[in-house]
């Protein structure tokens, strides 16, 4: 199974200051299709999942621009530009290309 | 409006078994990949299970050792995860989804406890 590793596990952030989480995968996430099956999902206390990211770098409808994923074969950031209230929660990367589907195991976004 | 609901989940004894149930709407359901994700309180996501769009082709996490079996029935939109063999560790609300396309339940939840 592919193994997903998030860093850091926990990101204390001023509001409207940056932030970023790395996810390296244990093995290319390079589909025998030539894309690259690399999501991030956010949870927000209390709530279910959502997608933010799919494909390395698509924003899902909706998702605000300060949310950009880039990254390539093994390794993955999640950037948000400028920290909002809103954004406090956890966030997994998932990689779909191989199966089982695998999760990192979650950075924690807490705002200072 | 996209709408995943799922039910079923109950307190069960070790060794009991289940049937979750996922029932979609507000999209084309027979197109959809569907998976069951589950979660720990205070802990983080875990894939389960995947069937694809014809139930032909389905796939499992390891900790499932061949207890849990997906299916899905496409005249009534719905999608099922049988769990037998329960385990006091199989405790968690269980999501099904459509990762990918940004369909989530609100999660139904198995407790497993004697």
């Amino acid at each position: 199974d592919i193994v997903m590793t998030q860093t850091p596990l926990s990101s204390p952030v001023t509001l409207g200051q940056p932030a970023s989480i790395s996810c390296t995968s244990s093995q290319s996430l390079v589909h025998s299709n030539g894309n690259t099956y690399l999501g991030w999902v956010q949870q927000r206390p209390g709530q279910p999942p959502r997608l933010l990211i799919y494909q390395i770098s698509n924003r899902v409808s909706g998702v605000p621009d300060r949310f950009s994923g880039s990254g390539a074969g093994t390794d993955f950031t999640l950037k948000i530009s400028r920290v909002e209230a809103e954004d406090a929660g956890f966030y997994y990367c998932v990689q779909g290309t191989q199966f089982p589907w695998t999760f990192g195991q979650g950075t924690k976004v807490e705002i200072k | 409006e996209v709408h995943l609901v799922e039910s079923g989940g109950d307190l069960v004894q070790p060794g009991g078994s289940l049937r979750l149930s996922c029932v979609g709407s507000g999209f084309s359901f027979s197109d959809s990949w569907i998976q069951w994700v589950r979660q720990v309180p205070g802990k983080g996501l875990v894939f389960v299970s995947h069937i694809n769009t014809e139930g032909s082709a389905t796939s499992y996490a390891d900790f499932v050792e061949g207890r849990f079996t997906t299916s899905r029935d496409n005249a009534k939109n719905t999608v099922y995860l049988q769990m037998n063999s329960l385990r006091v560790e199989d405790t968690a609300m269980y999501y099904c989804a459509d990762i990918f396309s940004d369909y989530w339940g609100r999660g139904t939840l198995v407790t497993v406890s004697s």
